[in-house]
């Protein structure tokens, strides 16, 4: 059965630092792709960044990487130079590639709070 | 702008009573997905639309009901059957069903309570 895990319920940061969130995953599947959305307090899901299994590079969107260890099973999310804004729950998620539809699964997501 | 909208934001409802959470996008895109949110825990998946006048049972699809008239709707009915349905609801919707990069994109949500 497919699975995410995410171990850290809670994460501190001081704001312009970078941090790390951790994901790891489990499925047999070679092809997958895998997500992280972001959650404030509203409660809109807002889609971060995106990484392919077969991609060769880690992928970026500005000032979110992800660093993906396929050997590991990881994804981690990497934030650099965090703001106050980042604050928020943080959701990885990943879906197989090779089934008919795109079913996500979710991890319990860690809560990122970024002080003054 | 292009986006999903849920309405309403809050719902209030009684024990015994259906009701219908609203979905909309603009986005022109085929596949839309129903999420249920439980406190301290992921998305699970309710139910979820390929193609207008077609939809299939997620994983916790008992005690709910959809409907795809129209390819820029996708409500959720909340039976009565729902055993404990207080809970956020998040819609989601995607360009093209089944391709393997695309991305889901999610409305602000609507909140049940149940009293």
């Amino acid at each position: 059965a497919q699975k995410i895990t995410q171990t850290q319920p809670g994460m501190f940061v001081q704001e312009k630092e970078a941090v790390t969130l951790d994901c790891t995953y489990d499925t047999s599947d070679p092809s997958y792709g895998l997500f992280w959305y972001k959650q404030p307090s509203s409660g809109e899901m807002i889609f971060l960044i995106y990484q392919g299994s077969y991609d060769q590079q880690n992928a970026t969107e500005g000032r979110y990487s992800l660093n993906f260890q396929k050997a590991r099973k990881s994804a981690n999310l990497v934030i650099s130079a965090s703001q106050l804004g980042d604050s928020a729950m943080y959701f990885c998620a990943m879906r197989l590639m090779n089934t008919g539809f795109q079913k996500l699964v979710f991890g319990t997501g860690t809560r990122l709070l970024v002080s003054p | 702008d292009g986006g999903i909208t849920q309405s309403p934001k809050y719902l209030f409802r009684k024990e015994g009573q259906n009701v219908t959470l609203s979905c909309e996008q603009n986005l022109n895109h085929d596949a839309m997905y129903w999420y249920r949110q439980d406190p301290g825990q992921g998305l699970r998946l309710i139910y979820y639309s390929q193609i207008v006048n077609d939809f299939q049972k997620g994983d916790i699809a008992e005690g709910y009901s959809v409907s795809r008239e129209k390819k820029e709707s996708f409500p959720l009915t909340v039976t009565s059957a729902q055993k404990n349905p207080t809970a956020f609801y998040l819609c989601a919707s995607s360009g093209v069903a089944g391709l393997s990069t695309d991305t889901q994109y999610f409305g602000p949500g609507t909140r049940l309570t149940v009293l």
